[in-house]
């Protein structure tokens, strides 16, 4: 099993530009979510998935939109890009427990 | 928002010692997470808490759920160069959906 795999890995966007970041877990979980993590900050929450068809904001979701249609994808987009989005993405999976599994992040730079 | 302290924000310490960490709240847990998370890579589940009171170990790892339900702390035994990283704590509260709380992170450095 690959578990949850990210792509891509790192990418420099100018401002303004749009992108999607893509996530997809070959575990089956029902349960998916997008974190952003800035130094020092710890992960903030941007958008949930409880299963195929149904999202929710988390903590910070101004400025991202995500999309739900399968089981296994959970693509992150960004509209606008502005220097504020500088900060490394994760995505995260789960099953019935509360434990999350991560995948290994994208980090974004906005110039 | 909900909000987990965690502290130290940083350990800077000699190999072979012992390192302590915790996380408080002012709200109430269902469960704590303790992950790790080294350099360039997505956190790593180290322990998982779900009652009250219990204390759990992972190797040279022990952690506990604190009785009042508002705090956890994270032990490291006997520490070697590999467990640099950032630990995160995580909770999460009653009703969200399973929703988890991080704290900021403690960054551990260690001298061999």
């Amino acid at each position: 099993n690959a578990g949850v795999t990210q792509t891509p890995k790192f990418r420099i966007l100018k401002i303004g530009q749009s992108m999607t970041l893509q996530c997809t877990q070959d575990m089956n979980h029902n349960y998916m979510y997008w974190y952003r993590q800035d130094p020092g900050m710890g992960l903030k929450l941007i958008y949930y998935s409880v299963g195929a068809g149904i999202t929710d904001k988390g903590e910070v979701p101004n400025g991202y939109n995500v999309s739900r249609s399968t089981t296994e994808d959970f693509p992150l987009r960004l509209e606008l890009a502005a220097p504020s989005q500088t900060s490394v993405y994760f995505c995260a999976s789960r099953s019935g427990t509360n434990v999350l599994t991560f995948g290994a992040g994208s980090r974004l730079t906005v110039l | 928002g909900q909000q987990l302290n965690q502290s130290p924000q940083s350990m800077f310490i000699q190999e072979g010692e012992d390192v302590s960490m915790n996380c408080t709240s002012s709200s109430i847990f269902n469960t704590w997470l303790w992950y790790k998370q080294d350099p360039g890579e997505g956190p790593v589940l180290l322990i998982a808490l779900y009652k009250a009171g219990e204390l759990t170990s992972n190797g040279r790892l022990t952690a506990q759920f604190g009785i009042t339900r508002k705090d956890s702390f994270l032990n490291i035994s006997a520490s070697i160069p590999s467990d640099v990283g950032i630990y995160f704590c995580a909770g999460q509260l009653g009703g969200s959906q399973g929703n988890l709380i991080f704290g900021k992170g403690t960054k551990l450095s260690v001298k061999p």
